[in-house]
């Protein structure tokens, strides 16, 4: 498959365990955050979003919370499944104006060993 | 059907050619973008349209030029391919605001020798 991270930092979870995947962004101008998920030879595809009005948004196994006093940014997927294993990216938006930019981390590999 | 494909996946060419990827989408979204991606640097915004007239530079167009065929219609060309333009690319589309939900195509690897 596509590799798309050499170097990036791998979470090993075992099967049936929760994860937390972590993000770390830098500008406080940032209104609204995207996790996506990235399998081995596909593009990014989406997870969840969370406004920077909010703290913590819930989806299908998966939570997203905020903490803006830090900048942080982190993804709970529960009961990890092996169909979890992908590179999950998170992206933080900033607008200006009537402009918004889209600025994507590098990627956390998940593997999930059974 | 895939609602955003990508052509080619695959291209091996040599330094100096000119080369084309081609971007399609049926999901009738107004707005597409242009990403390269390389190890360890995410994902960087090369050109974005906003609809057919409207054409923005993101943060690493040089070496690159885009057309804005239609609008589901999205091209990116490499005037004259250099080794550094090496990278998997991908194409996205979203709805009405650039912070909506990004869907992007299968990629196209592109090796420049």
């Amino acid at each position: 498959g596509e590799s798309v991270g050499l170097h990036l930092p791998t979470l090993s979870v075992q099967e049936g365990d929760n994860s937390i995947i972590n993000c770390a962004y830098s500008n406080s101008a940032s209104d609204y955050f995207i996790w996506y998920k990235q399998e081995s030879g596909k593009g990014p595809q989406f997870i969840i979003d969370i406004r920077s009005n909010m703290d913590k948004r819930q989806g299908q196994r998966v939570t997203v919370l905020l903490n803006k006093t830090v900048k942080h940014l982190s993804l709970q997927i529960a009961a990890t499944q092996p169909g979890d294993s992908a590179v999950y990216f998170c992206a933080e938006n900033i607008r200006t104006g009537t402009a918004s930019k889209l600025t994507f981390g590098t990627g956390t590999r998940l593997q999930v060993t059974l | 059907d895939a609602d955003v494909t990508q052509t080619p996946r695959n291209r091996i060419t040599k330094t100096g050619k000119r080369i084309m990827l081609e971007c399609s989408q049926t999901k009738g979204h107004d707005r597409m973008y242009w990403y390269r991606q390389d190890p360890g640097l995410g994902l960087r915004l090369i050109y974005y349209s906003f609809d057919v007239k409207d054409i923005n530079k993101g943060e690493i167009s040089d070496g690159y030029s885009v057309s804005r065929q239609a609008q589901a219609k999205f091209s990116l060309s490499l005037e004259s391919a250099i080794p550094n333009q090496t990278a998997l690319y991908f194409c996205a589309t979203s709805d009405t605001n650039l912070e909506d939900e990004q869907y992007f195509g299968p990629g196209t690897r592109l090796t420049v020798t």
